[in-house]
């Protein structure tokens, strides 16, 4: 699976918008973006995966950039309870190819 | 509706003792995952099950792990000898999707946090 790229820490106000970038340069054209967030002392959570089209859900919306290069995910309106280490993880959907490879993530803390 | 449980959450074990942590997954999930987290990194692969069948043991660090499915549900991952970098929290996930699927989305429990003193 590609290597994905995250800034370490970022801070976001509660109610604004979190925008939480990835670097996946060597992305092949079978690999999904896929985004977890593990909240303390809990397991992962999944949020949301897409291939080239952007993607929204209830939680957050995902867009991928044209070249499929990078993408960001959007947390439109931060609580305190979106604070969690997020993690972007590109994998292919083939054979084999279940196992999430995670990095060091992103800790995303929202303050008041 | 269950999610994943594990149990124990914590486990404390001096070294040189063999532990078994265990999994329940979702009812009827045909993938079952290990990973393990060491304090301030992400999960890394352990190992992998489809029903009873461990179909990739890549990530096991050593012969002293050992997991296993019998019955395609529950899942105990087994560490003999256990030494002080074992140390880390052991996360199960499970997945209603075979290979192949168009969504691998993988459900986690909250881990069991073993301490190796």
């Amino acid at each position: 699976d590609a290597k994905t790229t995250q800034p370490t820490s970022m801070d976001c106000a509660e109610g604004r918008a979190a925008n939480l970038p990835c670097n996946h340069s060597t992305i092949s054209g079978n690999e999904y973006v896929y985004w977890y967030r593990q909240i303390h002392s809990q397991g992962p959570q999944y949020i949301i995966h897409g291939l080239k089209n952007n993607e929204t859900n209830e939680m957050a919306s995902l867009i991928i950039t044209e070249d499929r290069k990078s993408s960001t995910l959007i947390l439109p309106h931060a609580t305190l309870r979106d604070t969690a280490v997020y993690y972007c993880i590109v994998r292919a959907l083939t054979g084999g190819g279940n196992k999430l490879t995670f990095g060091t993530g992103t800790q995303l803390k929202v303050e008041l | 509706g269950a999610g994943v449980s594990q149990s124990p959450r914590y486990k404390v074990a001096k070294r040189g003792q063999d532990v078994a942590l265990r999994c329940d997954p979702i009812s009827g999930h045909v993938s079952l995952f290990w990973y393990q987290q060491a304090l301030g990194q992400g999960p890394e692969f352990l190992t992998y099950f489809q029903n009873e069948a461990q179909l990739d043991k890549s990530g096991l660090p050593s012969d002293r792990f050992f997991a296993e499915r019998p019955e395609g549900s529950v899942s105990t991952l087994k560490i003999q000898r256990t030494q002080q970098e074992d140390s880390a929290v052991y996360l199960c996930a499970s997945s209603p999707l075979q290979t192949g699927g168009s969504s691998y989305e993988q459900y986690f429990g909250p881990g069991t946090r073993l301490t190796v003193t």
